[in-house]
């Protein structure tokens, strides 16, 4: 157990819908990031905050959105949905915000029907 | 930009056998290189990480060597076990981004 959490652990849910994917990160660790994994394209870096604020992102979709709230804990926001969006999303956690090791989740499964 | 190449899957081998799986880099800068394992239905573990050049990262049997010569970073593990089949990923961080770069993962299967 990494001490991350992620909730849903499985979401269904039909095409042009919204959801949201919610993470708690370790106990301590102010920086939060945001993968996608899928069959076809590997793991991808969507987005990291670190202790509110956005410090890097990767290949976010303009649908998507993220946000980390004073507790800590963030929500990756997902909308206008598409068969395409099927996948793993993964919350990782780590200290800082440089080349600390990450602590992953165990992932919410989205598939778009 | 930085990036990082991974020999392609699956990887079978026999219970015992020797494991290399190669991990290539290109970066600017001084990287930080890692090793994360997903097994099955998991999210990625760390296995083991060296943050400069000659470092030897080990975890559970398994080795890496940062070697900025040849810009690699292979993870090698002398006797395999069933129980170490999984997704092996490759990965690099470089100070002053906040970036990880992952490698796209080799599957490795162990038979009994």
């Amino acid at each position: 157990d990494s001490g991350v959490t992620q909730t849903p652990k499985h979401l269904i849910t039909a095409t042009g819908q919204r959801v949201t994917l919610r993470c708690s990160p370790r106990s301590g660790d102010l920086s939060v990031y945001w993968y996608q994994q899928s069959l076809d394209q590997g793991l991808q870096f969507l987005i990291q905050y670190y202790n509110g604020e956005e410090r890097a992102k990767g290949n976010i979709l303009e649908r998507f959105s993220a946000q980390q709230f004073p507790d800590l804990h963030s929500e990756l926001n997902l909308s206008s949905l598409e068969l395409g969006d099927s996948a793993l999303y993964f919350c990782a956690s780590s200290v800082g915000a440089g080349s600390n090791e990450q602590y992953f989740g165990p992932g919410t499964r989205l598939t778009v029907t | 930009g930085d990036s990082v190449t991974q020999m392609e899957g699956p990887v079978t081998l026999s219970e015992e056998a020797f494991l290399t799986i190669n991990c290539t880099y290109t970066a600017t800068g001084y990287p930080s290189l890692f090793w994360y394992v997903q097994y099955p239905g998991e999210g990625l573990q760390l296995l083991l990480k060296a943050t400069k050049a000659d470092d030897k990262g080990s975890n559970k049997g398994f080795e890496a060597t940062y070697r900025k010569e040849t810009t690699s970073f292979h993870l090698e593990k002398g006797s395999v076990q069933v129980s170490d089949s999984a997704v092996y990923f490759c990965a690099l961080t470089t100070s002053g981004t906040y970036k990880y770069i992952f490698g796209t993962g080799t599957r490795l299967k162990v038979l009994a």
